[in-house]
């Protein structure tokens, strides 16, 4: 049974037009995360919700915004989407933050 | 974060078993040895993790030397399916930044049928 979905799995958008990723667990975790993983490379936390704390890594850009408006669902948004921002977005849980994360399969975002 | 040093590719035969090394010579003594794995086209998936004892679950074994400066994470009869990214990670629950898992670039574990 899936426990962190993520929709849709593949999203294009095109250049300059806001997009929004979603993501649902029904793990009942208090943290969700999103990571962005470019080509070749290793996934980088963008920003986490504990509860509805929210926290933004310091190098996390503007262009991206999250919201949780309840425990089971958090978006990101990408404001004006660059085609620098073409990844793989991936969502994860966790009950608390040194415990295990678990991931969704991941959006893969194409930018025309 | 305490860095973590790993071979960028190895390849294995399937049934067999698999070594994968990770050095980490700046280990603290309150860092956690974690592993997680990425098949392809999927999201990070945990393996396994330890403090100072060798440790063992379903899926692998997680062999940690004395002075933890190095651990080895250890698939007993790898299968195609076992074919993925595999990051070591040092993970700190006392120090700030605990929430964060840092990927380093990974092992890319290639198994020959």
């Amino acid at each position: 049974d899936a426990m962190v979905i993520q929709n849709p799995r593949y999203q294009v958008t095109q250049f300059g037009k806001p997009v929004t990723l979603s993501c649902s667990q029904t793990l009942n975790h208090n943290v969700m995360y999103w990571y962005q993983q470019k080509s070749s490379q290793a996934p980088k936390l963008l920003f986490h919700y504990y509860d509805k704390d929210f926290n933004n890594e310091a190098d996390t850009p503007d262009n991206f915004q999250s919201r949780r408006p309840n425990t089971s669902f958090c978006f990101l948004d990408i404001r004006s989407p660059g085609l620098g921002d073409a990844a793989m977005y991936l969502c994860a849980t966790s009950r608390a933050f040194t415990d295990t994360q678990y991931f969704g399969p991941g959006t893969r975002l194409t930018v025309l | 974060d305490a860095k973590t040093t790993q071979p960028n590719s190895m390849e294995s035969n399937e049934e067999e078993p698999v070594h994968l090394p990770c050095n980490h010579s700046t280990i603290s003594g309150t860092d956690y040895i974690h592993w997680y794995r990425q098949l392809p086209s999927q999201g990070p998936e945990y393996v396994i993790h330890g403090l100072t004892s060798n440790v063992n679950n379903r899926m692998a074994s997680l062999a940690i030397a004395e002075d933890r400066k190095s651990s080895t994470l250890i698939l007993h009869r790898a299968t195609l399916r076992d074919a993925a990214v595999y990051y070591c990670i040092l993970r700190d629950p006392v120090q700030g930044g605990s929430e964060k898992l840092v990927f380093g670039k990974g092992t890319k574990l290639t198994v020959n049928p």
